[in-house]
């Protein structure tokens, strides 16, 4: 499967100010990435689609210019948080999705191992 | 109501036992089945997949769909502590956008 890093893995803040999460492609060029937010004992809720070369792809509810979400090439994806505040304090998840190919299976999400972002 | 609904727990056995853990979702057009394995302040890693509806076997784990009844079930053979994590199902129809449950946390005592 897909190896999947993301950086910081754990992060304090204090309001108002942004932080940034990557979310990194190791082993394969992942043209759609995916930003989840967890809340603690909550499913994982989709944020964004992220797309290498263009605009992300927000979901109904996620404030896009809040969440700032830049694809910049076929491993990286970033996630900044502007002007967080504690309601934001969450657990931020990426995945990647190498596409069908041979026996992998339709949309098999390989996923970070999270970041977990504390606002004070 | 949410689409697709599981119980929370925690769900807790000894080792050794036969697990089952379950979802109901409400989208009838939902046609690929999966679930995820979360440990503690990790992301999930897949378990199962299984498109449409039937069964599908990989070791100790076994999972079912019934898509007629909107139901899946993961079970979980000869458990073992490590075993215990957090279980989320997923769903999908086509197109790159899984729909979560909440997670079943599993306790395995040994």
């Amino acid at each position: 499967g897909a190896v999947v890093s993301q950086h910081p893995s754990w992060v304090i803040c204090k309001s108002g100010t942004s932080v940034k999460i990557e979310c990194r492609s190791l082993d394969f060029q992942a043209t759609t990435m995916f930003w989840y937010r967890q809340f603690p004992k909550q499913s994982l809720m989709l944020m964004a689609t992220s797309n290498e070369g263009s605009k992300a792809t927000y979901e109904q509810g996620v404030e896009k210019d809040k969440f700032l979400i830049n694809h910049a090439s076929l491993t990286l994806s970033t996630l900044t948080v502007t002007s967080a505040h504690p309601e934001d304090s969450s657990f931020y998840i990426c995945s990647v999705d190498p596409g069908t190919s041979g026996s992998r299976a339709h949309n098999e999400q390989f996923f970070g191992p999270g970041t977990r972002l504390t606002v004070l | 109501q949410k689409e697709v609904e599981q119980d929370p727990g925690p769900l807790s056995v000894p080792e050794g036992a036969i697990v089952s853990l379950n979802c109901t979702y409400s989208n009838s057009a939902f046609q690929y089945f999966m679930w995820y394995r979360q440990y503690s302040r990790k992301g999930p890693e897949l378990l199962m997949y299984t498109y449409s509806s039937g069964n599908k076997e990989d070791g100790r784990f076994t999972a079912q769909v019934d898509k007629s009844s909107k139901y899946i079930s993961l079970f979980i053979r000869d458990s073992q502590p490590s075993d215990s994590a957090t279980y989320l199902c997923a769903m999908d129809e086509y197109g790159n956008k899984l729909v979560f449950g909440a997670g079943t946390i599993l306790r395995v005592k040994s």
